[in-house]
């Protein structure tokens, strides 16, 4: 059964804090994915990388950076907290790049409230 | 620049029939795929149906079809005999191949009464 964790369901933080998300996938998958759903907006995508070391921003990521040194784990980062970021993260991954009918596979959220 | 809109905010359905809900797309790729997920009240996103840019008939997955209609760049889900399960936020989703981006729409409530 495919498999992707996200390491927290639910997490608290102060304003200013350094916060870590971590994601792992078990399916050897090649792309990896973080976003944040917010009521009314959907899914944004925030950060997305292709493969070990490789990473591409997305629609919004000002605020957060990523890590990505093993294939299996992709890392989001928030290098100072701020309440603007209390939202649901989501993490996904996906086999291939350049193949177009694969799906995502999602973890199942961290929904971080920055106080 | 890559987008998906999805302008329901909300629908309603009576068990048992069918409802469309809507998604327009915009790319300059000629390759890309559609995707719809289904996240239920848990928070899980399930995947529901996939459609290729090239495919040349529509998708269809048990109770789910797509309707797609490339000329006017939407890719509607038609979900047939609607149940009570089926209550749930339904988002769609497209991927460009020369990019590998994975971008969704703001997603549609839909909810099915008895």
């Amino acid at each position: 059964d495919v498999k992707v964790t996200q390491s927290s369901r639910y997490l608290v933080k102060r304003t200013g804090e350094k916060v870590f998300l971590e994601c792992v996938q078990d399916m050897d998958h090649e792309n990896m994915f973080w976003y944040r759903q917010d009521p009314g907006l959907g899914l944004r995508l925030i950060y997305f990388s292709y493969d070990v070391k490789m990473k591409e921003k997305g629609d919004i990521p000002e605020g957060y950076s990523v890590s990505r040194e093993k294939k299996e784990r992709f890392s989001l980062i928030l290098e100072s907290a701020s309440t603007n970021q209390t939202s649901m993260y989501l993490c996904a991954s996906r086999l291939g790049t350049g193949i177009l009918n694969t799906e995502a596979f999602f973890g199942q959220g961290t929904r971080l409230t920055v106080v | 620049a890559q987008k998906i809109t999805q302008t329901q905010p909300g629908m309603f359905v009576q068990e048992k029939e069918a409802v469309t809900l809507d998604c327009t797309y915009d790319t300059s790729d000629p390759s890309y795929g559609l995707f719809w997920y289904k996240q239920p009240s848990s928070g899980e996103m399930i995947f529901l149906i996939y459609q290729g840019s090239y495919d040349q008939q529509n998708a269809t997955e048990g109770r789910y079809s797509l309707n797609f209609q490339k000329a006017r760049k939407s890719a509607n889900l038609v979900i047939s005999a609607s149940q009570l399960g089926d209550s749930a936020m339904y988002f769609c989703a497209m991927r460009e191949k020369n990019t590998d981006k994975l971008i969704f729409g703001t997603g549609t409530r839909l909810q099915v009464f008895p």
